[in-house]
Protein backbone atom coordinates (compact mmCIF):
# COMPACT_ATOMS: atom_id res chain seq x y z
CA UNK A 1 0.00 0.00 0.00
CA UNK A 2 0.75 3.51 -0.21
CA UNK A 3 3.64 4.65 2.34
CA UNK A 4 4.06 7.68 3.71
CA UNK A 5 7.54 9.18 5.91
CA UNK A 6 7.88 11.68 7.84
CA UNK A 7 11.94 12.66 9.22
CA UNK A 8 12.71 13.06 11.52
CA UNK A 9 10.20 11.77 14.12
CA UNK A 10 11.25 13.72 16.47
CA UNK A 11 13.18 16.70 17.36
CA UNK A 12 14.25 18.67 19.96
CA UNK A 13 15.72 22.17 19.45
CA UNK A 14 16.60 25.72 21.73
CA UNK A 15 14.06 28.90 21.40
CA UNK A 16 15.15 30.45 18.43
CA UNK A 17 16.38 28.06 15.89
CA UNK A 18 15.03 26.57 12.76
CA UNK A 19 13.59 23.34 12.46
CA UNK A 20 13.32 21.68 8.92
CA UNK A 21 10.49 18.06 8.99
CA UNK A 22 10.21 16.30 6.09
CA UNK A 23 7.32 14.30 4.39
CA UNK A 24 7.86 11.98 1.51
CA UNK A 25 5.43 9.84 -0.46
CA UNK A 26 7.16 6.43 -0.92
CA UNK A 27 5.84 4.97 -3.94
CA UNK A 28 3.50 7.16 -5.06
CA UNK A 29 3.21 10.91 -6.64
CA UNK A 30 1.78 13.44 -4.64
CA UNK A 31 0.78 16.74 -6.05
CA UNK A 32 -0.96 17.48 -3.13
CA UNK A 33 0.27 17.01 0.49
CA UNK A 34 -1.24 18.20 3.55
CA UNK A 35 0.53 19.67 7.21
CA UNK A 36 -1.66 19.03 10.25
CA UNK A 37 -0.76 20.11 13.74
CA UNK A 38 -1.96 18.43 16.97
CA UNK A 39 -1.77 19.59 20.58
CA UNK A 40 -1.99 17.23 23.31
CA UNK A 41 -5.31 15.47 23.59
CA UNK A 42 -6.81 17.60 20.68
CA UNK A 43 -7.97 16.89 17.07
CA UNK A 44 -5.40 18.12 13.68
CA UNK A 45 -5.54 21.22 13.09
CA UNK A 46 -5.32 21.60 9.71
CA UNK A 47 -2.06 24.53 9.08
CA UNK A 48 -1.55 24.70 5.23
CA UNK A 49 -2.44 22.86 1.87
CA UNK A 50 1.13 22.23 -0.18
CA UNK A 51 0.59 21.99 -4.00
CA UNK A 52 3.94 20.85 -6.21
CA UNK A 53 5.29 23.54 -7.56
CA UNK A 54 3.21 26.43 -6.24
CA UNK A 55 3.08 28.60 -3.42
CA UNK A 56 1.23 26.51 -0.19
CA UNK A 57 -2.12 27.59 0.98
CA UNK A 58 -2.36 28.70 4.67
CA UNK A 59 -5.41 27.83 7.20
CA UNK A 60 -6.24 31.01 8.60
CA UNK A 61 -4.42 32.11 11.73
CA UNK A 62 -1.41 30.16 10.51
CA UNK A 63 1.78 32.49 10.04
CA UNK A 64 3.06 31.52 6.44
CA UNK A 65 6.29 33.39 7.87
CA UNK A 66 6.84 30.98 10.68
CA UNK A 67 5.63 27.68 9.13
CA UNK A 68 7.59 27.36 5.80
CA UNK A 69 6.25 24.83 2.88
CA UNK A 70 8.15 24.08 -0.09
CA UNK A 71 6.81 21.45 -2.08
CA UNK A 72 9.51 21.05 -4.51
CA UNK A 73 8.66 17.41 -6.12
CA UNK A 74 5.62 14.98 -6.66
CA UNK A 75 7.25 13.02 -3.30
CA UNK A 76 8.22 15.45 -1.12
CA UNK A 77 6.67 18.65 0.82
CA UNK A 78 8.94 20.59 3.90
CA UNK A 79 8.17 22.22 6.55
CA UNK A 80 10.32 24.56 8.36
CA UNK A 81 9.38 25.82 11.45
CA UNK A 82 11.66 29.34 12.13
CA UNK A 83 12.58 30.66 15.08
CA UNK A 84 11.03 28.10 16.86
CA UNK A 85 9.85 28.81 20.80
CA UNK A 86 8.17 26.72 23.25
CA UNK A 87 4.56 27.61 22.28
CA UNK A 88 5.29 25.55 18.66
CA UNK A 89 6.10 22.48 20.79
CA UNK A 90 3.63 19.86 19.06
CA UNK A 91 2.95 16.52 17.34
CA UNK A 92 3.18 17.56 13.43
CA UNK A 93 1.98 15.09 10.96
CA UNK A 94 1.54 15.58 6.86
CA UNK A 95 -0.56 13.50 4.69
CA UNK A 96 -0.59 12.88 0.99
CA UNK A 97 -3.30 12.73 -1.75
CA UNK A 98 -3.11 9.97 -3.57
CA UNK A 99 -5.24 9.84 -6.85
CA UNK A 100 -5.71 6.59 -8.82
CA UNK A 101 -8.01 4.12 -10.18
CA UNK A 102 -11.09 6.40 -9.57
CA UNK A 103 -10.61 7.23 -5.99
CA UNK A 104 -9.20 9.95 -3.63
CA UNK A 105 -7.22 8.74 -0.73
CA UNK A 106 -5.60 10.61 1.54
CA UNK A 107 -2.04 8.51 3.58
CA UNK A 108 -0.82 10.02 6.58
CA UNK A 109 2.88 10.30 7.70
CA UNK A 110 3.90 8.89 10.71
CA UNK A 111 4.61 12.50 12.41
CA UNK A 112 6.89 14.63 13.87
CA UNK A 113 6.67 15.32 17.60
CA UNK A 114 8.67 18.45 18.37
CA UNK A 115 9.80 19.92 21.42
CA UNK A 116 11.39 23.60 21.95
CA UNK A 117 13.19 24.28 25.12
CA UNK B 1 -17.80 25.42 5.42
CA UNK B 2 -17.68 21.71 6.35
CA UNK B 3 -17.46 20.39 9.82
CA UNK B 4 -17.25 17.08 11.55
CA UNK B 5 -18.78 16.75 15.48
CA UNK B 6 -18.13 13.61 17.38
CA UNK B 7 -18.52 12.54 20.59
CA UNK B 8 -17.09 14.13 23.70
CA UNK B 9 -14.45 11.68 25.98
CA UNK B 10 -12.95 10.50 27.18
CA UNK B 11 -14.98 7.41 26.92
CA UNK B 12 -14.27 4.38 29.20
CA UNK B 13 -15.57 0.93 28.84
CA UNK B 14 -14.83 -2.31 30.15
CA UNK B 15 -13.77 -5.39 28.05
CA UNK B 16 -16.06 -6.89 25.67
CA UNK B 17 -18.43 -4.02 26.50
CA UNK B 18 -20.85 -2.49 23.76
CA UNK B 19 -19.04 0.83 21.90
CA UNK B 20 -20.89 3.78 20.20
CA UNK B 21 -18.65 7.22 19.31
CA UNK B 22 -21.37 9.76 17.43
CA UNK B 23 -20.40 11.64 14.73
CA UNK B 24 -22.10 14.01 13.11
CA UNK B 25 -21.28 16.47 10.03
CA UNK B 26 -22.12 19.19 7.95
CA UNK B 27 -21.10 19.70 4.30
CA UNK B 28 -22.70 21.26 1.49
CA UNK B 29 -22.31 18.74 -0.73
CA UNK B 30 -21.78 14.49 -0.49
CA UNK B 31 -18.47 13.84 1.27
CA UNK B 32 -16.86 10.82 2.11
CA UNK B 33 -16.38 9.61 5.58
CA UNK B 34 -13.76 8.02 7.61
CA UNK B 35 -12.70 6.80 11.27
CA UNK B 36 -9.75 7.54 12.06
CA UNK B 37 -7.69 5.92 14.95
CA UNK B 38 -4.53 6.92 16.93
CA UNK B 39 -2.99 4.33 19.26
CA UNK B 40 -0.44 5.90 21.89
CA UNK B 41 2.81 7.78 20.11
CA UNK B 42 1.63 7.06 16.76
CA UNK B 43 0.11 8.79 13.88
CA UNK B 44 -3.21 8.71 12.41
CA UNK B 45 -4.47 5.39 10.83
CA UNK B 46 -7.23 4.97 8.89
CA UNK B 47 -9.92 2.67 10.31
CA UNK B 48 -12.93 2.86 7.95
CA UNK B 49 -14.58 5.05 5.41
CA UNK B 50 -17.48 5.09 3.24
CA UNK B 51 -17.61 7.60 0.09
CA UNK B 52 -22.03 7.40 -0.30
CA UNK B 53 -25.17 7.16 1.57
CA UNK B 54 -25.76 4.10 2.98
CA UNK B 55 -22.31 2.85 2.49
CA UNK B 56 -21.48 0.80 5.71
CA UNK B 57 -17.49 0.71 6.09
CA UNK B 58 -15.99 -1.94 8.48
CA UNK B 59 -12.28 -3.13 9.88
CA UNK B 60 -11.52 -5.00 12.71
CA UNK B 61 -14.77 -5.45 14.08
CA UNK B 62 -15.65 -1.89 13.89
CA UNK B 63 -18.30 -0.49 11.51
CA UNK B 64 -20.31 3.05 10.51
CA UNK B 65 -22.61 3.26 8.49
CA UNK B 66 -23.28 6.55 5.87
CA UNK B 67 -26.73 7.96 7.14
CA UNK B 68 -27.49 11.22 4.80
CA UNK B 69 -31.06 12.01 6.46
CA UNK B 70 -29.20 12.39 9.49
CA UNK B 71 -26.11 13.53 8.64
CA UNK B 72 -24.18 11.00 10.50
CA UNK B 73 -21.24 8.17 10.61
CA UNK B 74 -21.82 6.73 14.55
CA UNK B 75 -18.89 4.34 14.80
CA UNK B 76 -19.77 1.21 16.72
CA UNK B 77 -18.36 -2.22 17.63
CA UNK B 78 -19.68 -5.06 19.46
CA UNK B 79 -17.12 -6.33 21.86
CA UNK B 80 -13.98 -3.98 22.41
CA UNK B 81 -10.97 -4.99 23.49
CA UNK B 82 -8.14 -3.43 26.19
CA UNK B 83 -6.13 -3.09 22.73
CA UNK B 84 -9.08 -0.72 21.09
CA UNK B 85 -8.08 1.82 23.68
CA UNK B 86 -7.11 4.69 21.45
CA UNK B 87 -8.09 8.07 20.10
CA UNK B 88 -10.60 8.17 17.47
CA UNK B 89 -11.03 10.62 14.72
CA UNK B 90 -14.13 11.01 12.64
CA UNK B 91 -13.43 13.03 9.50
CA UNK B 92 -14.31 14.01 6.19
CA UNK B 93 -13.25 15.48 2.73
CA UNK B 94 -15.44 16.67 -0.40
CA UNK B 95 -14.49 16.87 -3.95
CA UNK B 96 -10.96 18.64 -3.68
CA UNK B 97 -11.18 20.11 -0.35
CA UNK B 98 -8.56 19.03 2.56
CA UNK B 99 -9.98 16.86 5.16
CA UNK B 100 -11.63 18.07 8.24
CA UNK B 101 -11.35 15.89 11.65
CA UNK B 102 -13.59 16.01 14.54
CA UNK B 103 -11.92 16.66 18.42
CA UNK B 104 -11.27 13.23 18.57
CA UNK B 105 -12.77 10.67 21.08
CA UNK B 106 -10.35 9.10 23.80
CA UNK B 107 -11.62 5.25 24.40
CA UNK B 108 -9.82 3.61 27.15
CA UNK B 109 -11.06 -0.10 27.66
CA UNK B 110 -10.37 -1.84 30.93
CA UNK B 111 -10.51 -5.41 31.40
Amino acid sequence: GAVVSQHPSWVICKSGTSVKIECRSLDFQATTMFWYRQFPKQSLMLMATSNEGSKATYEQGVEKDKFLINHASLTLSTLTVTSAHPEDSSFYICSARLLAGGKDTQYFGPGTRLTVL
Amino acid sequence: GDSVTQMEGPVTLSEEAFLTINCTYTATGYPSLFWYVQYPGEGLQLLLKATKADDKGSNKGFEATYRKETTSFHLEKGSVQVSDSAVYFCALTEGNNDMRFGAGTRLTVKP
